[in-house]
C-alpha cells in the first residue's frame, strides 16, 4: 500500500513569515510530486509539480524534493493571511493516478 | 484559462437510490478520473478512464460504481444504491495524458449527501 503522510498541523505562522510544509511517501519508486491547495469546502488546486531532486522555485513557493530521504517539501515567502489552507501533497502512481496524504492546516495570523 | 466542471454541486438523496454525478473536462483533455473525500478525510483515487475504458480503478470502485462518457463532452459517475458511507464530496479531474508526471486539473466537486 503506498501511503503518503503530512503532518496534520495546524501550522500557524504570523503574515510574513515563512510556511514550511513537509510530505513523506512510502514507494522508493515515485517519480511525480505535486502539491495541491484545499480552501475549506473547494476542490484541489495545483500550486507545484516537481520531478527532480532540489529545489523549483515559482513566486513565493519553493517545492523541494530529496528522493534518497523520500522527502517532499513545499516552503511560502512572506506568508499571507490568503494562504491559510490545506496544503495537499500527492504523489504520482504507476497508472497515472494521484495518491494524496491528508493534508496539513496552515493558518497565517495577520 | 480552461476549466473542469462539475454538476450539480450538491446532490441529496435517500439511501437505495441512484445518482448519476456529471463532469465536463477540459476539452482537450484525454484522460479523466473521479476521486472522493468523505469529510475530514483524505482525497482518494476512485477510477481512471481513457479512450472509452477504465484504465484503472481502486478497491473503492466496486460493483456499485460504474463511469461512462457518453457524448463528446460529458463524463459520469453513477453509483448504484447508494449507502450512508458514499455521502462525500466526488471530484472529477482531468490531464492532457496519462503519465504520473502529469498535472491534473480538478473540477469544484459534487457533495453527495446520502439520507
Amino acid at each position: 500500500q503506498k501511503e503518503v503522510e503530512q503532518n496534520s498541523g495546524p501550522l500557524s505562522v504570523p503574515e510574513g513569515a515563512i510556511a514550511s510544509l513537509n510530505c513523506t511517501y512510502s514507494d522508493r519508486g515515485s517519480q511525480s510530486f505535486f502539491w495541491y491547495r484545499q480552501y475549506s469546502g473547494k476542490s484541489p488546486e495545483l500550486i507545484m509539480s516537481i520531478y527532480s531532486n532540489g529545489d523549483k522555485e515559482d513566486g513565493r513557493f519553493t517545492a523541494q524534493l530529496n528522493k534518497a530521504s523520500q522527502y517532499v517539501s513545499l516552503l511560502i515567502r512572506d506568508s499571507q493571511p490568503s494562504d491559510s489552507a490545506t496544503y495537499l501533497c500527492a504523489v504520482g502512481g504507476s497508472q497515472g493516478n494521484l495518491i494524496f496524504g491528508k493534508g496539513t492546516k496552515l493558518s497565517v495570523k495577520p | 484559462e480552461p476549466e473542469v466542471t462539475q454538476t450539480p454541486s450538491h446532490q441529496v438523496t435517500q439511501m437505495g437510490q441512484e445518482v448519476i454525478l456529471r463532469c465536463v473536462p477540459i476539452s482537450n483533455h484525454l484522460y479523466f478520473y473521479w476521486y472522493r473525500q468523505i469529510l475530514g478525510q483524505k482525497v482518494e483515487f476512485l477510477v481512471s478512464f481513457y479512450n472509452n475504458e477504465i484504465s484503472e480503478k481502486s478497491e473503492i470502485f466496486d460493483d456499485q460504481f460504474s463511469v461512462e462518457r457518453p457524448d463528446g463532452s460529458n463524463f459520469t459517475l453513477k453509483i448504484r444504491s447508494t449507502k450512508l458511507e458514499d455521502s462525500a464530496m466526488y471530484f472529477c479531474a482531468s490531464s492532457l495524458v496519462q503519465a504520473s508526471n502529469q498535472p491534473q486539473h480538478f473540477g469544484d466537486g459534487t457533495r453527495l449527501s446520502i439520507l
